[in-house]
């Protein structure tokens, strides 16, 4: 069964451009969740989606966006971007929305901000 | 707020020797997971634990959850060069899959 993929890899943008970033699942499941890892912050929550709708949400503000497709796939969109927003971005997969689920994350997309 | 504080943040050892990674909280959580992660890959999960007191073995690395679900421990005996990597602990409130994660330790194991 293939893993997590996100697409693309890497990226570089300037301030004020937006980017849109893939994760497709592990056939299957129909949880994805969203995740920032910094070195600073290390990871924290973005949102998760589940069957299309969104579940959670964490402290990001709203140029920090979503959404899923009806075939699990899902994108995030962050626009406006900031310096700050040079991370590496990753998205996990579940089966469901249940807290002890396990989480098959992808290798991410490491977005840097000139 | 870092609702789950992991430590140590950096570990430097030889082969062989034993250590553990703490990972404590002042929430209880419903269930509490083990990854690790190398660089440039995404963190892989090592170990899901979900009840108060309950130890877990996985070859050398034992994970235990505290009675109270606050906390968390891992130990990994006679360390190999193998084990070098990011070691990160992850709690869920049951709230769908919202995860808190510590900040990581670093582990580096020296031949």
């Amino acid at each position: 069964k293939a893993g997590v993929t996100q697409t693309p890899r890497y990226l570089i943008k300037t301030r004020g451009q937006q980017v849109t970033l893939s994760c497709s699942p592990i056939s299957g499941h129909r949880s994805v969740s969203w995740y920032q890892q910094t070195p600073g912050q290390g990871l924290q929550f973005l949102f998760e989606y589940f069957s299309e709708t969104q579940r959670n949400k964490g402290n990001f503000p709203g140029r920090f966006s979503g959404r899923q497709f009806s075939n699990s796939r899902s994108e995030m969109n962050v626009s406006t971007l900031e310096l700050g927003d040079s991370a590496l971005y990753l998205c996990a997969s579940s089966l469901n929305s249940r807290g002890a689920d396990t989480q098959y994350f992808g290798p991410g997309t490491r977005l840097t901000v000139l | 707020t870092q609702l789950l504080e992991q430590s140590p943040q950096f570990l430097s050892i030889q082969e062989g020797e034993n250590l553990t990674v703490y990972c404590n909280s002042s929430s209880v959580f419903s269930s509490l997971q083990w990854y690790r992660q190398e660089p440039g890959e995404g963190p892989v999960l090592l170990v899901t634990v979900v009840t108060g007191g309950e130890v877990k073995k996985l070859k050398r690395l034992t994970f235990q959850f505290g009675d109270a679900r606050k906390d968390s421990s891992l130990h990994i005996t006679a360390a190999q060069p193998g084990d070098t990597g990011l070691y990160l602990c992850a709690g869920s409130y049951n709230q769908g899959g919202k995860l808190i994660f510590g900040q990581g330790t670093e582990l580096s194991v020296k031949p």
